[in-house]
């Protein structure tokens, strides 16, 4: 069975960092897309960063060029977001979510991540 | 970028109910459409893949038809579980993703 597990969300201050982690289990992470994808309160789905399988792509929405990274570890079967100059706008649960050509098949069960002062 | 919209952005519903909920792309998508459930205080679930497949485990009460610029999700009769949050999201194999802005359930 398909687990992944984020990790990592917490309260942060406008303009500083965090790093969000996801542990995936039950299939062979690397060969599988992996993507960040988030939720603000009260609010849709928004697509953040996908990775491809042996870092063959990696792309951000154009919201978040520029701040946020997003990187794999296979051997560890680890996914990361590190997000930097966080805003108020990005309080919202950052889903780990794995992908076979687009289609989004398993979701962890997300980590909030809240920007205030 | 293409840009997709969701018709209605809520609906009062009654178990037993067909309910239909309509998903347009801004550009044609050819059938590289998806179908999300997001029930409150939970991660999204694929229901529908390639705009007409039921992922594995879903009921069969739930269908999806369209091709091009228009899709559409039914489910033939309305269950007290299926109330949620519905979401399509078009892909290519590449990204961006980009979702529709959700149609919410709600039962009268």
């Amino acid at each position: 069975e398909v687990h992944l597990v984020e990790s990592g969300g917490g309260l942060v201050k406008p303009g500083g960092s965090l790093r969000l982690s996801c542990a995936a289990s039950g299939f062979p992470f690397s060969s599988f897309s992996m993507n960040w994808i988030r939720q603000a309160p009260g609010k849709g789905l928004e697509w953040v960063s996908s990775i491809g399988r042996d870092n063959t792509y990696i792309s951000h929405a154009d919201s978040f060029k520029g701040r946020f990274t997003i990187s794999r570890d296979d051997a560890k079967n680890s996914l990361y977001l590190q997000m930097d100059s966080l805003r108020a706008e990005d309080t919202a649960v950052y889903y780990c979510v794995r992908d076979y050509r687009g289609t989004f098949d398993n979701w962890g069960q997300g980590t909030l991540v809240a920007v205030s002062s | 970028d293409i840009q997709m919209t969701q018709s209605p952005s809520s609906l009062s519903v009654s178990v037993g109910d067909r309910v239909t909920i309509t998903c347009q792309a801004s550009q044609d998508i050819s059938n590289y459409l998806n179908w999300y459930q997001q029930k409150p205080g939970k991660a999204p679930k694929l229901l529908i893949y390639d705009a007409s497949n039921l992922q594995t485990g879903v009921p069969a009460r739930f269908s999806g038809s369209g091709s091009g610029t228009d899709f559409t999700l039914t489910i033939s009769s309305l269950q007290p579980e299926d109330i949620a949050v519905y979401y399509c999201q078009q892909y290519d194999s590449l990204p961006p993703f980009i979702f529709g802005p959700g149609t919410r359930l709600e039962l009268k």
